[in-house]
């Protein structure tokens, strides 16, 4: 059974501090590698990819990828108050166009 | 990013009646669409996948006579909720798949939040 696992938190960071989400993955056969931002009530929006081992950086976001070590985080730099929300880690197998969700981690940044 | 929407944002219906949430992607064409529910803090659980032209395949679990989905064009899928129960209150969620040449994601629409009495 494909999981994907992520400490639920809370995570609680000052602002201006950087956050540090975590995640791990069982499937082996995993290819593709999605952070997701959901606020209260909404939906999820997507934060950032990445597909190969290292890092990707998009402004204060780095999402980084150890395939080895079936392991992929997220990073906010310089984090704000508006950053506060639950992160939703998602991996993508190559046979199937499913997305396997973790339960989340609720993220909150203390003005 | 790509743009999907949903339709109604919010809904809520007497037990046993039927509900219909459409999802269309806008700006791309979308040729996988996806359905979740989620319910309150918990993650979203895949109900079935919709492709266009050909019948949906829906999760173990979930009941395919009840939660009819309909995909007829390339930007429009459909989920109807057949007579609904207030255990089917939850909050809806459609994403389209969107294929490129750095590889392919899936973007969500806003949702609906669906209340049976």
């Amino acid at each position: 059974q494909k999981e994907v696992e992520q400490n639920s938190g809370p995570l609680s960071v000052p602002e201006g501090a950087i956050a540090s989400l975590n995640c791990t993955y069982s499937d082996r056969g995993s290819q593709s590698f999605f952070w997701y931002r959901q606020y209260s009530g909404k939906s999820p929006e997507l934060i950032m990819s990445i597909y190969s081992n290292g890092d990707k950086e998009d402004g204060r976001f780095t999402a980084q990828l150890n395939k080895a070590s079936q392991y992929v985080s997220l990073l906010i730099r310089d984090s704000q108050p508006s950053d506060s929300a639950t992160y939703l880690c998602a991996t993508r197998g190559g046979s199937n166009y499913k997305l396997t969700f973790g339960k989340g981690t609720l993220l909150t940044v203390n003005p | 990013g790509a743009v999907v929407s949903q339709h109604p944002s919010r809904v809520i219906c007497k037990s046993g009646t039927s509900v219909k949430i459409e999802c269309r992607s806008l700006d791309f064409q979308a040729t996988t669409m996806f359905w979740y529910r989620q319910f309150p803090k918990q993650s979203l659980m895949l109900m079935a996948t919709s492709n266009e032209g050909s019948k949906a395949t829906y999760e173990q679990g979930v009941e395919k006579d009840k939660f009819l989905i309909n995909h007829a064009s390339l930007t429009l899928s459909t989920l109807t909720v057949t007579s609904a129960h207030p255990e089917d209150s939850s909050f809806y969620i459609c994403s389209a798949r969107r294929t490129s040449g750095t590889g392919e994601t899936q973007y969500f629409g806003p949702g609906t939040r669906l209340l049976v009495l």
